[in-house]
């Protein structure tokens, strides 16, 4: 059982707009950093968003996020084929001192 | 170009000790936190502890008792360990930089059976 929690799946259709939710509480995502990321299959997560909005040199800016309260989100639009991936959010916990991750939400493009 | 190149045994018995060591090229060292994070088959992601230049180290409550990371400054090098291994420790094993993981090692495929 994951600290935050994701949606296990999400589908759109190429070109449409998705939106991934991760919710948590107010000692992880109410007070931290919210940071996604994108797992092709078989290869390593790679940094996606950083502190909730932020999209690393080379990210196109189809990827964005937003915090509000205890709930992030990620939102990826004009959805392409090669979008098809794991996506997952972590921030860090005061209570548990610790990084924590949501579950992962599988995304496929029909 | 920074680059996390990480390496250990694949294979363990139950109650043996995992052992992994990820070097890192390129960058600043000593200016981040170096985490242990895995993913066992089929499932999501779990962090493992991180440890910072001084050798500071924050480690997953439930993993605690078990778990030691270490870092050598002289190699740019981070280690862990992880003691009386079980079935449910089989996983793919990563080393990430910084507490935001903006990059990541090539994984490890650990296996605990007997």
């Amino acid at each position: 059982q994951s600290v935050l929690t994701q949606p296990p799946s999400a589908s759109g259709t190429p070109g449409q707009r998705v939106t991934i939710s991760c919710s948590g509480s107010s000692s992880n995502i109410g007070r931290n950093y919210v940071h996604w990321y994108q797992q092709l299959p078989g290869a390593a997560p790679k940094l996606l968003i950083f502190r909730n909005n932020q999209r690393p040199s080379g990210v196109p800016d189809r990827f964005s996020g937003s915090k509000s309260d205890t709930s992030a989100s990620l939102a990826i639009s004009g959805l392409r084929s090669e979008d098809e991936a794991a996506y997952h959010c972590a921030a860090w916990d005061d209570s548990l001192n610790g990084r924590v991750f949501g579950g992962g939400t599988k995304l496929t493009v029909l | 170009q920074v680059q996390l190149q990480q390496w250990g045994a694949g294979l363990l018995k139950p109650s043996e000790t995992l052992s992994l060591t990820c070097a890192v090229y390129g960058g600043s060292f000593s200016a981040y936190y170096w985490s242990w994070i895995r993913q066992p088959p089929g499932k999501g992601l779990e962090w493992i502890g991180e440890i910072n230049h001084s050798g500071g180290t924050n480690y997953n409550w439930s993993l605690k008792s078990r778990v030691t990371i270490l870092i050598d400054t002289s190699k740019n090098q981070i280690s862990l360990k992880l003691s009386s291994v079980m079935a449910a420790d089989t996983a793919v094993y990563y080393c990430a930089r910084a507490r935001s993981f903006d990059y990541w090692g090539q994984g490890t495929l650990v296996t605990v059976s007997s």
